[in-house]
């Protein structure tokens, strides 16, 4: 099976833009997660769906929103960006989310400037 | 939700079993104790679950005692490739409540 897959990898954007970022879950996976990652505060949870459905939200604020579609894809949208934003965003996949067993994509590396 | 306190590094040297363990004194009936390897530059990868007692796969044992206030990680024979950051994550594996909480981990340098 391949693995999840995230795009871009790779992305910089200006203060006050928005962004949206993609996760491709491994195939037949139903709940997908997503993570901010930085070297102060480690990884932090910021919402799971599941069936198209948000099931978890963390403490983020509204800037950060999420959707997934029909096919499990998932998408994450940040915007107004701030310099505090620059970080790494995971995206994690798991079967019908009953365990705590999630596959996690390489990432995609945001830089705020 | 339970927090976790774990060592914020360790050493060691190849060929070692390495130990690590992690704090969760405040969990709940219902919690499953989980853990995670992390190489730079790359997403967590699973590495072992467990409820009670012992637990062991091709990777790692996780040992929990009968109180489960604390759970240790073991790795047997330790190479260089498994210096990595080391997560002990704490919560129910089932139902809506599925918020958990990473801390910074265990960075593990195994040396030659």
């Amino acid at each position: 099976k391949a693995g999840v897959t995230q795009t871009p990898r790779y992305l910089i954007k200006t203060r006050g833009q928005q962004v949206t970022l993609s996760c491709s879950p491994i195939s037949g996976h139903r709940s997908v997660s997503w993570y901010q990652q930085t070297p102060g505060q480690g990884l932090q949870f910021l919402f799971e769906y599941f069936s198209e459905t948000q099931r978890n939200k963390g403490n983020f604020p509204g800037r950060f929103s999420g959707r997934q579609f029909s096919n499990s894809r998932s998408e994450m949208n940040v915007s107004t960006l701030e310099l505090g934003d620059s970080a790494l965003y995971l995206c994690a996949s798991s079967q019908q989310g009953f365990n705590y067993e999630q596959y996690f994509g390489p990432g995609t590396r945001l830089t705020v400037t | 939700l339970a927090k976790t306190t774990q060592p914020i590094s360790m050493d060691s040297y190849e060929g070692q079993e390495v130990n690590i363990t992690c704090s969760h004194n405040n969990i709940a009936t219902n919690d499953y104790i989980t853990w995670y390897q992390q190489f730079p530059s790359q997403g967590p990868r699973f590495i072992i679950q467990g409820y009670k007692t012992k637990v062991t796969n091709e990777v790692a044992s996780l040992f929990i005692p009968a109180d489960r206030k604390s759970s240790t990680l073991s790795l047997p024979r330790v190479s260089l490739s498994d210096t990595a950051v080391y997560y002990c994550l704490v919560g129910p594996n089932a139902g809506n409540n599925r918020k958990l909480i990473w801390g910074l981990g265990t960075s593990l340098a195994v040396n030659p």
